[in-house]
């Protein structure tokens, strides 16, 4: 059983370009969850989702910034006219539908954005 | 409001010396989750445990022991004869209400650096 997986690891972008970090949940989850960590801080969740629905998007910024998680395949978080504030690792993490294990969530290894 | 908050920002011990890692949280749930995560220099992020707040036993595994204690609101962790692979980020995590989210979603605290030196 496969865990969360992110990629790309590392993505380098210029300015003003988009980047597109995909996450693909365990097996048999069915919720995502986005989380950034800017340098030298600890990790600040951006946005929660089911397939097919944005359940809270309070930690993202209000522009540039959008996440899906399609009916089928990963969650995409995508940022565009990239910034070098932008700079940062971005986590996934996945948890399991069953209200028995609520409280479960796994992490991807993230995706290190570097914008030049 | 929730909060976390990892009070040192960074603490240095030689090998073989315990070490606590101090975390207290605020919340106004009844029900929640208690996380401790460690981050490596190659950055990934490593689940160590999670603790149900109705579950006040401590744990202990291996050279890990957490002390959780409601009343004072802090869940501490403690790595016993220390060593230099645990040189590491430490953060620890609580759960935002239960009621809007699956668990996922979390309110990290800031982070301790930990460096053990030979």
């Amino acid at each position: 059983n496969a865990g969360v997986m992110q990629n790309p690891r590392h993505l380098v972008r210029r300015r003003g370009q988009e980047a597109r970090l995909r996450c693909s949940p365990m097996k048999g989850h069915s919720h995502v969850y986005w989380y950034r960590q800017l340098p030298e801080e600890g990790l600040k969740f951006m946005v929660y989702l089911q397939k097919e629905n944005i359940i809270d998007e309070s930690g993202m910024p209000k522009e540039r910034f959008s996440a899906e998680f399609p009916k089928e395949g990963p969650s995409i978080l995508r940022i565009q006219q990239v910034v070098r504030g932008d700079s940062a690792a971005y986590f996934c993490a996945s948890s399991p539908p069953e209200n028995s294990r609520i409280g479960e969530a796994f992490f991807g290894q993230g995706t290190r954005l570097t914008v030049v | 409001a929730q909060k976390v908050t990892q009070a040192q920002t960074e603490i240095s011990v030689v090998e073989k010396e315990d070490v606590t890692l101090d975390c207290v949280y605020e919340t106004r749930d009844t029900t929640y989750y208690l996380f401790w995560y460690k981050q490596p220099p190659s950055g990934e992020l490593v689940f160590l445990i999670r603790r149900n707040s109705f579950d006040e036993q401590n744990e202990i595994s291996g050279r890990y022991s957490w002390n959780f204690q409601k009343s004072t609101s802090s869940f501490n962790f403690t790595i016993t004869a220390s060593q230099v692979v645990d040189s590491a980020v430490y953060f620890c995590a609580l759960s935002d209400p239960l009621i809007y989210n699956q668990g996922g979603k979390l309110i990290f605290g800031q982070g301790t650096e930990l460096s053990v030196k030979p």
